[in-house]
């Protein structure tokens, strides 16, 4: 079946530093989806991207779909603390069922 | 709007005993997924219904879970016997719809923190 790899598993950045995590998919993606969840919490929605090198901005945030639309990658310049989180990709597999990456935690020192 | 509802936060059980975690979706949304997180093996889907009807529940463990969904309003995961291996983040989250119509993004719930002694 899909799957989702998602890499670094772990970043540790300086406050201050860009941030970048990668998602990879086996299969071509319809859509991919990004969460953040901070320690303690839960997954929240940040973005969707649909079309072929898609490119998204949030404020400190760009969310890229590669032009194959099997990966995708989240980039944060100048990270804060409130950056804190573990991120995740998700994306469809058969019957439109999500399929999450194992994240990439971020740590931000002050 | 309130979101994905779930109860209880916290349940701490021993062995053997009956676990049942309950879900209230977002009001309109079709689809709906049990989801549990763990250290080790990260997000697990564990069953996704839609429109009320499970599709794919390949994800439960085993026997010992089940869920139902008996309304569009509300679900339930239920753990009979619990085992301490079962101690998880357990979150319910809802979609609009999972069709490839751009809604697939998915709204999750505060999750409830399990542990079975």
């Amino acid at each position: 079946g899909q799957q989702v790899m998602q890499i670094p598993q772990y970043q540790h950045v300086q406050e201050g530093e860009d941030f970048t995590t990668y998602c990879n998919s086996s299969t071509t993606l319809s859509n991919i989806q990004w969460y953040k969840q901070r320690p303690g919490g839960h997954p929240v929605f940040l973005i969707q991207l649909v079309k072929s090198g898609e490119v998204k901005k949030q404020k400190r945030l760009t969310f890229q779909f590669g032009e194959a639309k099997k990966n995708s990658s989240l980039h944060i310049t100048a990270t804060q603390t409130t950056d804190v989180g573990t991120y995740f990709c998700e994306g469809p597999g058969g019957s439109y069922i999500p399929t999450f990456g194992r994240g990439t935690s971020l740590i931000v020192h002050p | 709007d309130a979101g994905v509802i779930q109860s209880p936060r916290h349940e701490v059980t021993e062995m053997g005993q009956e676990v049942t975690l309950r879900c209230k979706p977002i009001s309109g949304h079709n689809s709906l997924f049990w989801y549990r997180q763990t250290m080790m093996r990260g997000l697990e889907l564990l069953i996704y219904f839609n429109n009320n009807v499970p599709i794919d529940d390949s994800g439960m463990p085993e026997d010992r879970f089940s869920a139902k969904m008996p309304n569009a309003s509300f679900s339930t995961l239920k753990i009979q016997p619990s085992e301490p291996r079962d101690s998880a983040v357990y979150f319910c989250a809802s979609s609009p719809g999972r069709t490839g119509g751009g809604e697939e993004k998915l709204f999750f719930g505060s999750g409830t923190q399990l542990s079975v002694l």
